[in-house]
């Protein structure tokens, strides 16, 4: 069965320092995969997204991420951490999409972001 | 152009009672796809509804049911409540063959 584990249910870093944050998913077929934010009491915002082509992606805010099939990884980052980026991640996945169906989103449990000024 | 739309934003039910929870997709998506997100949980999939058909179906009882109308939008219905059936519910609109969804921001639910 497909999955998607985040390493991590908090990470704390100080404004200016680089976030990383991991996220490793099992899957049966070539996946979709996603980053989401979810601010406090909001919705999911989709940061990027990974289909085929160029493994590194670039997404909105300053965040990337890079697919690592032989790591089945998929971790993401960002240079230099702001104070606006204290939020949820969620990393996702959508195996099904392959086979040519509109696959439904497997979530990972979120990584809760914290910058210190 | 207006993103998805839930409604009603908050919601509080007492066990045993139905609820209905309304979804607007975005401007020229098909394709509705609904979620529970439990408290510190990441969100987990009940359905999605493609031409007015529920096309897939996650690991949730009979009691969660749905609706698509031809204009697209959708429904959740949810009947006879659990305490534990209290949770965000998230709405998500795309376009069939395209694997992107856009998220609404979702109806607090909570069930005393």
């Amino acid at each position: 069965a497909q999955s998607v584990t985040q390493l991590g249910s908090h990470v704390s870093v100080s404004e200016g320092a680089l976030v990383l944050l991991r996220c490793n998913y099992s899957s049966s077929v070539p996946p979709y995969l996603f980053w989401y934010v979810q601010y406090p009491n909001q919705g999911l915002q989709l940061l990027l997204k990974y289909t085929t082509g160029a493994t590194l992606v670039k997404g909105i805010n300053g965040f990337e991420a890079e697919f690592k099939k032989s790591e089945t990884s998929f971790h993401l980052t960002k240079p230099s951490a702001h104070m606006s980026d204290a939020a949820e991640y969620f990393c996702a996945v959508t195996p099904d999409f392959y086979g040519g169906s509109q696959g439904n989103l497997i979530f990972g449990k979120g990584t809760k972001l914290s910058v210190k000024p | 152009d207006a993103g998805v739309t839930q409604s009603p934003t908050h919601l509080i039910k007492t066990r045993g009672q139905q609820v209905t929870l309304r979804c607007s997709p975005k401007s020229g998506h098909d394709t509705v796809s609904w979620y529970q997100q439990a408290l510190g949980q990441g969100p987990q999939f009940i359905f999605q509804y493609y031409e007015e058909e529920e096309r897939q179906r996650g690991n949730f009882p009979d009691r969660f049911s749905g609706h698509q109308f031809p204009n697209y939008s959708s429904e959740l219905n949810v009947n006879a409540l659990l305490l534990g059936d209290s949770a965000l519910y998230l709405c998500a609109s795309s376009t069939a063959g395209l694997e992107t969804q856009y998220f609404g921001p979702g109806t607090r639910l909570l069930v005393l």
